[in-house]
């Protein structure tokens, strides 16, 4: 079982729609959760943190449940330059290391 | 944000060479630094977590005599592709950190061809 999991999708949805990712990680020691977003070829950004009590950016929003070890994220009013890989990562268990799932490729359509 | 460089962006090399990848932070002092390697349609794989001064910790399956790290300053990491084959072929990318994070700054990667 991989350490963080996701949907590979892809995803292809409308301009406007709202997109929801998931996500699961098996260590529980895990401390620090991130979405990053990757552009084809190009290396990966940090699109937000994941805090217990969720957190907003804009048309995001991130949620994580320590108990069920999930980490979501949403985009609502997506736009075209939303498409994108989104990749859930979890850090934690020693040595600052990230763990980054295989991504979610999101393609939006106008 | 912090801005952290690699060089060079590509590099095509023939098969049994060695190929050098550097790692810049430009505006912070890594005190530790990563390296990815990222198949066509997979994720990000950790090679290798390097703190600076010291010796680079290499993950399992990883072999250190082939991918040298050096982390000889805290603003410079390279990763020297030893002996290259075309099956090293991959993009290379490097991020970078300070201590007591988890927040990573990547490079923008290298792109390694071997034939």
């Amino acid at each position: 079982r991989k350490e963080v999991e996701q949907d590979p999708g892809p995803f292809n949805v409308p301009e406007g729609a709202t997109v929801a990712f998931n996500c699961t990680y098996s260590n529980s020691a895990s401390q620090s959760f991130f979405w990053y977003r990757q552009d084809c070829r190009k290396e990966p950004k940090l699109l937000m943190s994941v805090y217990s009590s969720g957190n907003e950016d804009g048309r995001f929003t991130a949620q994580l449940n320590r108990a069920s070890q999930y980490i979501s994220l949403l985009i609502r009013d997506s736009k075209l330059s939303d498409s994108a890989t989104y990749l859930c990562v979890a850090g934690g268990g020693g040595a600052q290391k990230l763990v980054f799932g295989q991504g979610t490729r999101l393609t939006i359509n106008p | 944000g912090a801005v952290v460089s690699q060089h060079p962006s590509w590099v095509i090399c023939k098969s049994g060479t060695s190929v050098k990848i550097e790692c810049r932070s430009l505006d912070f002092q890594a005190t530790t630094m990563f390296w990815y390697r990222q198949f066509p349609k997979q994720s990000l794989m950790l090679m290798a977590t390097s703190n600076e001064g010291s010796k680079a910790t290499y993950e399992q399956g990883v072999e250190k005599d082939k991918f040298l790290i050096n982390h000889a300053s805290l603003t410079l990491s390279t990763l020297t592709v030893t002996s290259a084959h075309p099956e090293d072929s991959s993009f290379y990318i490097c991020s970078a950190s300070w201590q007591g994070t988890y927040e990573q700054y990547f490079g923008p990667g290298t792109r390694l061809t071997v034939t």
